[in-house]
């Protein structure tokens, strides 16, 4: 099974801030990784498809990279609506796993 | 625009059958787009449980595998999950998403999700 990790698990960051988020995965997924974004009490948000492809209607301050076992999501300047939890996702084998989530909290 | 909505009892007792329906509306089921079943416990992250396409086909997260079937209604535009045997382990929060790519070659992704119904098992 693909595992997919996830780091930091949390971070505290200020509105306008710069923030990255790695995953990494267990072996070579190609560019079959998703990113979401969740918020309490709603379902996941998708934000990047295929490693790098940002969703329609998703705000351009996303940006995802990477491919094999290592990806970033960047959010290049934080906004408030932006705090939230975020899961990267492989869609590279059958069985879908997702990361652990990392929570991105005011500081 | 295509929506998901769950729905099933909120409480299953230990050791009963947890049983839920994904209902498609504003577009056909038999898109060519795979269905999936996700949880996530209570403060927990994200599990995948399994898919179905309008085929019947299947394909199920290997650690739930001897209790989960999913299935497909393709006159009534839904698909279902039932969980059975289940523990307060299985007390989570269920989403149906639809799995989607853009071309055929192209890597998927899971681009609409309902709105999540919150199941706990207990007696």
């Amino acid at each position: 099974d693909i595992q997919m990790t996830q780091s930091p698990s949390s971070l505290s960051a200020s509105v306008g801030d710069r923030v990255t988020i790695t995953c990494r995965a267990s072996q070579s997924i190609s560019s079959y990784l998703n990113w979401y974004q969740q918020k309490p009490g709603k379902a996941p948000k998708l934000l990047i498809y295929a490693a790098s492809s940002l969703q329609s209607g998703v705000p351009s301050r996303f940006s995802g990279s990477g491919s094999g076992t290592d990806f970033t999501l960047t959010i290049s300047s934080l906004q408030p609506e932006d705090f939230a939890t975020y899961y990267c996702q492989q869609s590279y084998s059958t069985l879908r796993a997702f990361g652990q989530g990392t929570k991105v909290e005011i500081k | 625009q295509v929506q998901l909505q769950e729905s099933g009892p909120g409480l299953v007792k230990p050791s009963g059958t947890l049983s839920l329906t994904c209902a498609v509306s504003g577009g056909s089921i038999s898109s060519s787009n795979w269905w999936s079943w996700v949880r996530q416990p209570p403060g927990k992250g994200l599990e995948w449980i399994g898919e179905i396409y309008h085929s019947g086909s299947t394909n199920y997260n290997p650690s739930l595998k001897s209790r989960v079937t999913i299935s497909v209604d393709k006159s009534k535009n839904q698909f279902s999950l039932k969980l059975s045997s289940v523990t307060a382990a299985d007390t989570a929060v269920y989403y149906c998403a639809r799995d989607r790519k853009k071309t055929v070659a192209a890597p998927r992704y899971f681009d609409l999700w309902g709105r999540g119904t919150l199941v706990t098992v207990s007696s």
